[in-house]
């Protein structure tokens, strides 16, 4: 399984709204797709979970969506601390785990 | 709260043996409902996953990796291990310690990571 993150880079500005793709070689299931967001010098930090589900404290402006090879990360208003990296990853698959390449979103 | 703690050399050089351990706080690593993995990411690139192990014994490694990766859980510490032998450059990284959930599929908490460099 490979899953493909695009754009690679993201330039936008505050106030704005984000579109972050993941994309999977194969189909799979969405109850294991999940958002990561990382900022410099910092852990990942879990953002969304079973493709759609707010992981506890994430702001209702990061909503996710998608389904069988197509997932999609959405912030509605982006917010100066949402500049960071962000990731998809898989589980369950061959590797177990898989994470995408990443999208930088960085200030316009 | 859980918190997990990564530790072990920063510079080791190439073809030795790199070692970390993860320290658990605030659960207990036999708690079953969990896998106890280590992720690790080069300087400036995306993660990759290493591998993951069960507080039975049980792992499942990267195939990338595996013929020089070992795991081992140590229940009466609170702690799981990383061994990876003949290093060189590219296995330079931050090394983070992290949980996923058997039936979730999703890593949270995760430590803090430790750079490792591979040098001589």
């Amino acid at each position: 399984l490979v899953l493909t993150q695009s754009p690679a880079t993201l330039s936008l500005s505050p106030g704005e709204r984000a579109t972050l793709s993941c994309g999977a070689s194969q189909s799979v299931s969405s109850r294991f797709l999940a958002w990561y967001q990382q900022k410099p010098g910092l852990a990942p930090r879990l953002l969304i979970y079973d493709a759609s589900n707010r992981a506890t404290d994430i702001p209702d402006r990061f909503s996710g969506s998608g389904s069988g090879t197509d997932f999609t990360l959405t912030i509605s208003r982006l917010e100066p601390e949402d500049f960071a990296v962000y990731y998809c990853q898989h589980y369950g698959g061959s590797p177990r785990v898989t994470f995408g390449q990443g999208t930088r979103l960085e200030i316009k | 709260q859980v918190l997990l703690q990564e530790s072990g050399p920063g510079l080791v050089k190439p073809s030795q043996t790199l070692s970390l351990t993860c320290t658990v706080s605030g659960a207990s690593i036999t708690g079953g409902t969990y896998f106890w993995s280590w992720i690790r990411q080069h300087p400036g690139k995306g993660l990759e996953w290493i591998g993951y192990i069960y507080y039975t014994g049980s792992t499942f490694y990267n195939s990338s990796l595996m013929d020089r990766l070992s795991m081992s859980v140590d229940t009466s510490k609170n702690q799981f291990s990383l061994t990876l032998n003949s290093v060189t450059a590219a296995d330079t990284a931050v090394y983070y310690c992290a949980r996923i959930g058997l039936t979730t599929g999703y890593f949270g908490p995760w430590g803090q990571g430790t750079l490792v460099t591979v040098s001589s």
